[in-house]
């Protein structure tokens, strides 16, 4: 069964960096599109980028280019998602998905998310 | 860029009901490009439909999709308790890669 493990709550001020991460238990983690999805409270759906961890393939939604950074390390199945300077706006739940198996035009794998919290 | 727009916002219909929730793209959609996800409360989403009108695996029948183009619709007939959520459209393939809809709220009661 693929579990996507996500790291814990954070809790930071504005302008801090940060890196939250994604563990696959999948045997499939480089063979698959991981992505990241942002929920602001109480709002919908934003996909912000993706990684193919098999050779670090990125693509990004234009609004969280240069934003963000998504980045991979497959020795361990785990995908990340860094902020170099937070602001109160970055506040929200992150998910982590992964491509449906044979496709990747949906997620049909979910990490549990990480609730993200800037404020001074 | 694309946009999904789902309506109504919000759905409110008692259990035994049929629910029919519809998403409209800016774009025409590419061949099974289309997906529907279920989000409860304080969850993750999940995958519902994949390919416009493909259940995902564990979803019962009572979930189909259907549509073409910028037309797509979510069906849930024989409404349950436990389909109380939120249900979200999303396109592949447009700008960006994947694209949201705003998600509309079914409240069983």
């Amino acid at each position: 069964e693929v579990q996507l493990v996500q790291s814990g709550a954070e809790v930071k001020k504005p302008g801090e960096s940060l890196k939250i991460s994604c563990k696959d238990s999948g045997y499939r983690f480089t063979n698959s599109w991981i992505g990241w999805v942002r929920q602001m409270p109480g709002k919908g759906l934003e996909w912000m980028g993706s990684i193919y961890p098999g050779d670090s393939e990125t693509r990004y939604s234009p609004s969280f280019q240069g934003q963000v950074t998504i980045s991979a390390d497959k020795s361990i199945n785990t995908a990340y998602l860094q902020w170099s300077s937070l602001k109160a706006s970055d506040t929200a739940i992150y998910y982590c998905a992964r491509q449906r198996e044979g496709s990747s035009t949906s997620f049909g794998y979910w990490g549990q998310g990480t609730l993200l919290t800037v404020s001074s | 860029e694309g946009v999904l727009t789902q309506s109504p916002g919000t759905l409110s219909l008692p259990p035994g009901e049929r629910a029919t929730l519809s998403c409209r793209a800016s774009q025409s959609v590419g061949h099974g490009y289309l997906i529907w996800y279920q989000q409860k409360p304080g969850q993750a989403p999940r995958l519902l439909i994949f390919g416009t009108s493909s259940r995902a695996t564990g979803i019962p029948d009572r979930f189909s999709g259907s549509g073409s183009g910028t037309d797509f619709t979510l069906t849930i007939s024989r409404l349950e308790p436990e389909d109380s959520a939120v249900y979200y459209c999303q396109q592949y393939g447009s700008s960006p890669l994947y694209i949201f809809g705003q998600g509309t709220k079914l409240e069983i009661k």
